[in-house]
């Protein structure tokens, strides 16, 4: 069976620019969250989808937005990048029922670096 | 608000050492913990999930343990080897919250 994965692997950005990363979940699972992952904070929860319908949604700016479609693949927009923007975004998938009550399986990641 | 601590942030040991690393969680109404696994500059790789109904999970020399009403688990390590070398991080889930992370022990095992 094949485990997340997550396109680009790598991402150069300017700030100001926008960045769409995308995640597709193991098959069969249905829930998909997003984390951010930074040497000073750690990892952050951004927003988790179920079903297509955003279910939870961490502290972080409005600029950071996701979606998921009916196939559950999701992606995340980043728009206005800012120079703290640079991270680790992790994408993980469960057969949860919307809520994070089952294991989660993650993806290797997309680093983002913002110049 | 609920907050993980794991401790020690850092922990060298020679190989063949057993050893245990904490993590401690301020909210015990947990429904399950995670313990992951992640490699530098990698995705992290789920190690043993515990509900809150059990507690302990063991998978090959992987112990994990759950103590709810202490707000403590612990990830006991037979015979490191230095494969194991990494970051360990544990989270905790309470209904309809997503995961809230600990900021990690990086582990080096030393050959």
């Amino acid at each position: 069976k094949a485990g997340v994965t997550q396109t680009p692997r790598y991402l150069i950005k300017t700030r100001g620019q926008q960045v769409t990363l995308s995640c597709s979940p193991i098959s069969g699972h249905r829930s998909v969250s997003w984390y951010q992952q930074t040497p000073g904070q750690g990892l952050q929860f951004l927003f988790e989808y179920f079903s297509e319908t955003q279910r939870n949604k961490g502290n972080f700016p409005g600029r950071f937005s996701g979606r998921q479609f009916s196939n559950s693949r999701s992606e995340m927009n980043v728009s206005t990048l800012e120079l703290g923007d640079s991270a680790l975004y992790l994408c993980a998938s469960s057969t949860g029922t919307g809520v994070a009550s089952y294991e989660q399986y993650f993806g290797p990641g997309t680093r983002l670096t913002v110049t | 608000k609920q907050e993980v601590t794991q401790i020690p942030a850092a922990l060298s040991v020679p190989e063949g050492e057993n050893l245990v690393l904490n993590c401690s969680f301020t909210d015990s109404a947990i429904y399950n913990l995670q313990w992951f696994r992640q490699d530098p500059g990698k995705g992290l790789t789920s190690l043993l999930l515990i509900q809150s109904s059990q507690r302990e999970q063991t998978s090959g020399r992987l112990n994990a343990s759950l103590d709810k009403s202490s707000g403590r688990s612990t990830l006991y390590i037979a015979a490191s080897q230095p494969g194991d070398s990494a970051t360990y991080l544990c989270a905790v889930v309470i209904t309809n919250t997503p995961l809230v992370f600990g900021k990690g022990t990086r582990l080096s095992v030393i050959a």
